[in-house]
């Protein structure tokens, strides 16, 4: 398997204008997890799904912020209109119940908004 | 609300020694810890899972450890190599709860 899939790796914005990150899981993982870290709060879990569900996004900071999980390959988390304090890097991780539920995380996407 | 503490946050040792990080936790009540290793600039890394039931975990030079009762995990690294410094980071899991808590992580370093 080629791991948990994100892209792109970076992306520098303007304020104002919306940012779209993507990430695909490792096939046959049911939870998807979308975390932010930066230097001053670590690593912040967002928002995650289960087969698709969201359920739990008390994570996301605003309604600036939103997260689609339309099949079980494929989640988006998208930032409209993006501020300069969005700037972190962006991870995704997936899980399965059957693995006991050990994480695998992507590379990451880091966001810039100047 | 469970707390996870790594002490120290940063720790230097010559290459080839031994060493053990620490992790702390709060509320023994756990369903499974994991430990990862993340490199500047990169992903956090998948070292070792310890399900609840279990007392540790090995794979090459690393061996972790679980002790749910004092609420104590230990990451042991035999021979340490200049590969091996990076940020380590423990994160648990409670049971019925699929987010994982991370501890603030310790910053290794080997020097040559």
């Amino acid at each position: 398997d080629a791991g948990v899939i994100q892209s792109p790796r970076h992306e520098v914005t303007e304020m104002g204008q919306e940012v779209t990150l993507r990430c695909k899981p490792i096939s046959g993982h049911d939870y998807l997890f979308w975390y932010r870290q930066t230097m001053m709060r670590g690593l912040e879990l967002l928002i995650y799904f289960n087969n698709n569900v969201p359920i739990d996004d008390s994570g996301m900071p605003e309604d600036r912020f939103s997260a689609k999980m339309p099949n079980a390959s494929f989640s988006t988390l998208k930032i409209q209109p993006s501020e300069p304090r969005d700037s972190a890097v962006y991870f995704c991780a997936s899980s399965s119940a059957g693995q006991g539920y050990g994480y695998t995380f992507g590379s990451g996407t880091r966001l810039t908004v100047v | 609300k469970q707390e996870v503490t790594q002490i120290p946050a940063a720790l230097s040792v010559p290459e080839g020694e031994n060493l053990v990080l620490n992790c702390s936790f709060t509320d023994s009540a756990i369903y499974n810890l994991q430990w990862f290793r993340q490199d500047p600039g990169k992903g956090l890394t998948s070292l070792l899972l310890i399900q609840s039931s279990q007392r540790e975990q090995t794979s090459g030079r690393l061996n972790a450890s679980l002790d749910k009762s004092s609420g104590r995990s230990t990451l042991y690294i035999a021979a340490s190599q200049p590969g091996d410094s990076a940020t380590y980071l423990c994160a648990v899991m409670r049971p019925g709860n699929e987010k994982l808590t991370f501890g603030t992580g310790t910053r290794l370093t080997i020097i040559p």
